[in-house]
């Protein structure tokens, strides 16, 4: 079974600009998570997808935003590029919806978009 | 906010050497603890995921134990090799899909 993939793995993009990655789920999973990582503040989560809905919203600003498709595939979009932004994001799919009855799902992690914002 | 912290941050043995990490989270609400391993260019890779209390469990010389009441999570590494070598996160899971990670203890194991 193929794991999860993310595109493009290095980015390059100036202040101001905005940026789409892409993350394709384990087949079969249709739950999609966004994370942040940063030197500074570590892993945080962005946003979860399940069934072409937003569930759960991290703390970030409305620059950020996402969307999943039918295919289960998602995109991050993040507008008005700032420098803070530079960060590795990645994604995690999920056979399972999550919730009280079902924590103990396990998360796959792709290997992440690097962006770099100059 | 959530706070889910780890330590050591960081943490060199030797080869053989047997080592454990602390993984500290609020234990109201408790849904589920993950732990993951993290190598250096690779994804991250799912160790266990823990929802009872006094639950532990073991994954060959991996093992992690879960205290929900006083909120922290143990994990061991018995006889450590060099491949062992990562950085290992522990993360809070709410209701739904969402993780809370701390902060992550990086393990350098030496030859």
């Amino acid at each position: 079974k193929a794991g999860v993939t993310q595109t493009p793995r290095y980015l390059i993009k100036t202040r101001g600009q905005q940026v789409t990655l892409s993350c394709s789920p384990i087949s079969g999973h249709r739950s999609v998570s966004w994370y942040q990582q940063t030197p500074g503040q570590g892993l945080q989560f962005l946003f979860e997808y399940f069934s072409e809905t937003q569930r759960n919203k991290g703390n970030f600003p409305g620059r950020f935003s996402g969307r999943q498709f039918s295919n289960s595939r998602s995109e991050m979009n993040v507008s008005t590029l700032e420098l803070g932004d530079s960060a590795l994001y990645l994604c995690a799919s999920s056979p399972t919806s999550g919730g009280a009855s079902t924590t103990n799902n396990e998360q796959f992690f792709g290997p992440g978009t690097r962006l770099t914002v100059l | 906010i959530l706070n889910v912290e780890q330590s050591p941050q960081s943490l060199h043995v030797q080869e053989g050497d047997s080592t454990n990490f602390t993984c500290s989270f609020p234990s109201s609400n408790f849904y589920a603890l993950h732990w993951y391993r993290w190598e250096t260019a690779k994804s991250p890779e799912a160790l266990f995921v823990m929802t009872l209390n006094g639950d532990e469990k073991k994954k060959g010389r991996i093992s992690a134990t879960l205290n929900t009441k006083e909120g922290y999570s143990y994990l061991y590494i018995k006889g450590s090799q060099p491949e062992d070598s990562a950085t290992y996160l522990c993360a809070f899971g709410n209701a739904g899909n969402m993780l809370t990670f701390g902060g992550g203890t990086r393990l350098m194991v030496k030859p």
